[in-house]
């Protein structure tokens, strides 16, 4: 299993240009989220999703739009991005129906995104 | 609304030392409390998950212990390498929010 995985790993914006994270999981998991990782402020949550179909908003979900139209893949959108948005975003996935831990989060390894 | 707090921010040991990082939580309503690591420009990895009913965890050379009504964890690292090296994140998911809750984190240096 590749677990949760992330594309892209690295990208450089402007100011105002949009862009789409890509996360996948394989482990049939319900649940996915978006986090992002900034010095001095943790891991927050963007957005996140209980199932196919489904989002939510998160702690800090100004300026970023989800979708989730299959089950293994969660896009994360930034429609006209913005240096305050500089940040490391990390993907994760929880809770399959047939094992595990509802609530045991796992990780991808996360996209470093720069805005100039 | 629920707080997690790491304390220390950093620490450093030499190798072979055992070591104890702790983790607050302002609200006792929790299902799990969950450690991870992260290696730099790394994702975050499960080393242990406590569940809310539990009092301790083990994994290999790690034990995290939980006290729910005093809103601590700890994390108790035996024999410490410096492949140990990392920072070390304690997440508490809430049950009034259903969210995960992370703290800072503590940044481990084993020096050999």
């Amino acid at each position: 299993n590749a677990g949760v995985t992330q594309t892209p790993k690295f990208r450089v914006l402007k100011t105002g240009q949009s862009m789409t994270l890509l996360c996948a999981q394989d482990m049939n998991h319900e649940y996915m989220y978006w986090y992002r990782q900034d010095p001095g402020m943790g891991l927050r949550l963007i957005h996140y999703s209980v199932g196919e179909g489904t989002t939510a908003k998160g702690e800090v979900p100004d300026g970023y739009n989800v979708s989730r139209l299959k089950k293994q893949n969660f896009l994360l959108g930034l429609e006209s991005a913005a240096p305050s948005q500089t940040s490391v975003y990390f993907c994760a996935s929880s809770y399959s129906k047939t094992s595990g831990n509802p609530y045991e989060q796992y990780f991808g390894p996360g996209t470093r995104l720069t805005v100039t | 609304k629920q707080e997690v707090t790491q304390i220390p921010a950093a620490l450093s040991v030499p190798e072979g030392e055992n070591l104890v990082l702790n983790c607050s939580f302002t609200d006792s309503a929790i299902y799990n409390l969950q450690w991870f690591r992260q290696d730099p420009g790394k994702g975050l990895t499960s080393l242990l998950l406590i569940q809310s009913s539990q009092r301790e965890q083990t994994s290999g050379r790690l034990n995290a212990s939980l006290d729910k009504s005093s809103g601590r964890s700890t994390l108790y690292i035996a024999a410490s390498q410096p492949g140990d090296s990392a920072t070390y994140l304690c997440a508490v998911f809430s049950s009034n929010t259903g969210k995960l809750i992370f703290g800072q984190g503590t940044t481990l240096q084993v020096k050999p």
